[in-house]
């Protein structure tokens, strides 16, 4: 238990449907992410948070929207996915931005795009 | 571009040593991460360096070399439980993480 949790923790979605992905984190941390990991390739940071603001967004598809109401609050919406888009979807946070603090990072959402 | 290589599969022994090794090109250098990641879970983090030389945390020992671009992570007197992916990530001038694909460490009895 690491202190961020995730919902669902498993997904399956038709190329039509929207849904969301949802992470709360209860360390008191600053900042939060949103990550996509694919079998057998490197972690791919898609979003950034920090205090609320969006900070970074590493050319994610616009089918790709986050959300960040509060501090320990993080939703990624999903809307006319492609089957290329199943992965592990793991949210992380940490305590700032700055060098040494390692990200906490949650159990992940198993999505399937049909 | 920026790169993280890591070896893809290891296979150790319980009760032996283990190093996995990852080399990496960044864009600059703000720290090296180890994490570590069972099979259908999060990943847990593991050690930082951000110095030359070696962090040592109980049976686990992180070194760096940054004019090698080079780091590895040992791990000794092997247990079953150790069987998972290690992931090393750089953190890059833009303060972004950059990550290895991870090496999948499988222990034998």
């Amino acid at each position: 238990e690491t202190g961020v949790t995730q919902t669902p923790r498993h997904l399956v979605m038709g190329m039509t449907n929207k849904k969301s992905l949802k992470c709360e984190q209860h360390l008191g941390h600053n900042a939060m992410y949103w990550y996509k990991q694919s079998a057998k390739k490197p972690l791919e940071l898609m979003f950034v948070y920090s205090l609320e603001e969006r900070v970074e967004n590493n050319s994610v598809p616009s089918r790709f929207s986050p959300e960040c109401p509060n501090s320990s609050h993080l939703f990624l919406h999903l809307h006319t996915l492609q089957p290329e888009d199943s992965a592990l979807y793991l949210c992380a946070s940490s305590q700032g931005l700055a060098d040494s603090y390692e990200q906490y990072f949650g159990p992940g959402t198993r999505l399937t795009v049909t | 571009g920026q790169n993280i290589d890591q070896p893809t599969e290891m296979t150790a022994t319980e009760g032996a040593i283990v190093q996995i090794n990852c080399t990496y090109q960044t864009s600059g250098f703000n720290g090296l991460f180890w994490y570590q990641q069972h099979a259908g879970e999060a990943p847990t983090f593991l050690s930082y360096n951000v110095l030359d030389g070696l962090e040592e945390k109980g049976r686990f020992s992180s070194f760096l070399s940054r004019s090698k671009g080079y780091s590895y992570l040992l791990l000794k007197e092997l247990q079953m439980k150790d069987s998972a992916s290690y992931l090393c990530a750089v953190r890059d001038r833009n303060y972004q993480l950059i990550w290895g694909a991870g090496t999948k460490l499988i222990i034998k009895p």
